[in-house]
């Protein structure tokens, strides 16, 4: 089982729709979620990172985190094609302070 | 704020030959560098771990003799590739976690490296 399962898709969602992004992780000692966005040739950036059980939103952008069931998700409101990009679910588990990511999806919004 | 710079941005070196990558923090001060490696269609996979003034912590299959970190100062760590050959050719990341904060750690833009 890889520690931190993400859909690699690519996943469609048309201009304006909601895209949902989802991912699990094996390491139940895991404190700390993130998300990455990742365009192509380029490093990752950072777009959300949460701690908390339950729900922490930023503009469009919603994570969800629920620690019983080791899943995070992450909800891309009124997507644009701008957001179009591969997104990285990245875990600090109970390995001092690494970062272990996803395989990433890829999200494509078509105009 | 929290800026991590990488240089070259984009290296071609012939099979043999030695490759030296610097990460710079330029706003803040990095306690802990992080190399990555990053193949074609394939996610980001740590190299090292590198603590300011200690040797780096290397991930099991990661040549510590072959890929050899150095992280002299709080805002520069660098990686040299020794002997590259052409399976070394990736997209190299840093990544720097601030003194002040544990959790988050902020990307240079990478360095893309071609072994011929």
């Amino acid at each position: 089982q890889k520690e931190v399962e993400q859909n690699s898709g690519p996943l469609s969602v048309p201009e304006g729709a909601i895209a949902s992004l989802n991912c699990t992780y094996s390491d139940r000692g895991s404190q700390s979620f993130f998300w990455y966005r990742q365009y192509s040739g380029k490093s990752p950036e950072l777009i959300m990172f949460i701690y908390s059980n339950g729900d922490k939103e930023d503009g469009r952008f919603t994570a969800q985190l629920n620690k019983a069931s080791q899943y995070v998700s992450l909800l891309i409101r009124d997507s644009q094609p701008s957001d179009s990009a591969t997104y990285l679910c990245a875990v600090i588990g109970t390995s001092y302070g690494k970062l272990t990511f996803g395989q990433g999806t890829i999200l494509t919004v078509h105009p | 704020g929290a800026v991590v710079s990488q240089h070259p941005s984009r290296v071609i070196c012939k099979s043999g030959t030695s490759v030296k990558i610097e990460c710079r923090s330029l706003d803040f001060q990095a306690t802990t560098m992080f190399w990555y490696r990053q193949f074609p269609k394939q996610s980001l996979m740590l190299m090292a771990t590198s603590n300011e003034g200690s040797k780096a912590t290397y991930e099991q299959g990661v040549e510590k003799d072959k890929f050899l970190i150095n992280h002299a100062s709080l805002t520069l760590s660098t990686l040299t590739v020794t002997s590259a050959h052409p399976e070394d050719s990736s997209f190299y990341i840093c990544s720097a976690r601030s003194v002040t904060s544990f959790y988050e750690q902020y990307f240079g833009p990478g360095t893309r490296l071609t072994v011929t």
